[in-house]
């Protein structure tokens, strides 16, 4: 099964809003990170959490990372139509085969103008 | 800097068939992963090439190989091609070195494979 899980799958909301993501993982983990996929395009990386690091912002982004609950969630403020996209989580973790970076199923997230 | 680029952006092949598709990462950077996007499975990875040597392999058969060259550009080989291949295939390029944890990732805008 996957290291990293989205929820939700899909998410609706009007322009100006917020939107939260989610992102459950299972094993230790050096890194998380989430990026952004426009439809049938290659992903772009928005942003890198530490695993001893608990928030970090850029620009309208938000992720939090709380180790005790393998969990992770990116919040997106203001929304804009431009946020329309693929949302994924990958962590980075290290096991017998050596480091790995494993994404999640991702979130599709629809702004409406 | 360029960015990692892809081709073919697209390609049609028929089952049966073989076919090779080419990554440039960004200058630079000497690591090159390779993954699958399927709606029904999501994103696999496939492979990681550094310093020309494969360091990491998903669980894909033997058909999938790949290789890195002296320049850092990639190809990956998909033979005896089967309908379940058709998927988005994005190469990523990064900074990583050797033994440590995956950074940032770089993606390319992918080749489409439709496999008929």
């Amino acid at each position: 099964s996957q290291q990293g899980e989205e929820d939700p799958q899909a998410l609706s909301i009007q322009e100006g809003e917020n939107a939260t993501m989610n992102c459950s993982y299972k094993t230790s983990i050096n890194n998380l990170q989430w990026y952004r996929q426009n439809s049938g395009r290659g992903l772009v990386h928005l942003i890198l959490i530490r695993s001893n690091e608990r928030e970090k912002h850029s620009g309208r982004l938000r992720v939090t990372l709380d180790t005790s609950k393998k969990s992770s969630s990116l919040l997106i403020t203001a929304s804009r139509a431009a946020d329309t996209a693929s949302y994924f989580c990958a962590t980075a973790y290290r096991n017998n085969a050596g480091n790995m970076l494993t994404f999640g199923g991702g979130t599709r997230l629809m702004v409406k103008p | 800097k360029a960015g990692v680029t892809q081709t073919p952006r697209y390609l049609i092949k028929t089952r049966g068939q073989q076919v090779t598709l080419s990554c440039s990462p960004i200058s630079g950077h000497r690591s090159v992963s390779w993954y699958q996007q399927t709606p029904g499975q999501g994103l696999q990875f496939l492979f990681e090439y550094f310093s020309e040597t494969q360091r990491n392999k998903g669980n894909f058969p033997g058909r999938f190989s790949g290789r890195q060259f002296s320049n850092s550009r990639s190809e990956m080989n998909v033979s005896t091609l089967e309908l379940g291949d058709s998927a988005l295939y994005l190469c990523a390029s990064s900074s990583r070195l050797a033994g440590m944890s995956y950074n940032e990732q770089f993606f390319g805008p992918g080749t489409r494979l439709t496999v008929l």
